[in-house]
């Protein structure tokens, strides 16, 4: 079975543009996840999609939107983008049942000059 | 509120010693606790995973956690340090009921010839 996928891998951007961000769960999976990763921060949880609507929410500005397309693909947009949106996004697909366990993509290293 | 604490940010072991990772939980009801493994530019990989159904959980790579119930810890354990176990380790948790991962801050595991 095919893991999960995230494209691009790398990204440059300047201040001020707009990214969107792909990922690709692992099939029959119906919940994805996103995270923020930096050096300060750690690990930090943007928001989850279960069947194409949004679950959970983590603590982050508006500007950080995301969306789930009935194949369960979601992607991740970025607006107006700062220096400190530079991080690895990553990806986690899962069942999204109870118990479920959370399977990462390899991410996208995401850099705002 | 649940949260997930992982003592020492960095911890450095010798090639063959007892690798000890601390992980601390807070949830009021019984958790669901993985450990991940990230290597550099690379995603999260699942270790291991707690599920109640016994509180010895071994994972890949010769490592196991032990769940204790009084002490909300869920420390990961290998008995012999290989140089290839230098990567940084996270604890998570999920609370039944909910579908939300709370990632502990993460341990960088360094590993001395």
């Amino acid at each position: 079975k095919a893991g999960v996928t995230q494209t691009p891998r790398y990204l440059i951007k300047t201040r001020g543009q707009q990214v969107t961000l792909s990922c690709s769960p692992i099939s029959g999976h119906r919940s994805v996840s996103w995270y923020q990763q930096t050096p300060g921060q750690g690990l930090q949880f943007l928001f989850e999609y279960f069947s194409e609507t949004q679950r959970n929410k983590g603590n982050f500005p508006g500007r950080f939107s995301g969306r789930q397309f009935s194949n369960s693909r979601s992607e991740m947009n970025v607006s107006t983008l700062e220096l400190g949106d530079s991080a690895l996004y990553l990806c986690a697909s899962s069942l999204g049942t109870e118990g479920d366990t959370q399977y990462f993509g390899p991410g996208t290293r995401l850099t705002v000059l | 509120a649940q949260s997930v604490t992982q003592l020492g940010s960095h911890v450095s072991v010798s090639e063959g010693a007892l690798v000890l990772l601390r992980c601390n939980y807070s949830s009021s009801v019984p958790p669901y606790l993985f450990w991940y493994v990230q290597y550099p530019n690379q995603g999260l990989q699942l270790l291991l995973k707690y599920t109640s159904a016994a509180t010895l959980v071994k994972g890949i790579n010769g490592f196991e956690a032990e769940f204790k119930k009084s002490e909300t810890s869920f420390h990961l354990t290998k008995p012999s340090a290989h140089m290839s176990d230098a990567a940084e380790y996270f604890c998570a948790v999920r609370t039944s009921g909910t579908y939300k991962y709370i990632f502990g801050t993460g341990t960088r595991l360094k590993v001395l010839a």
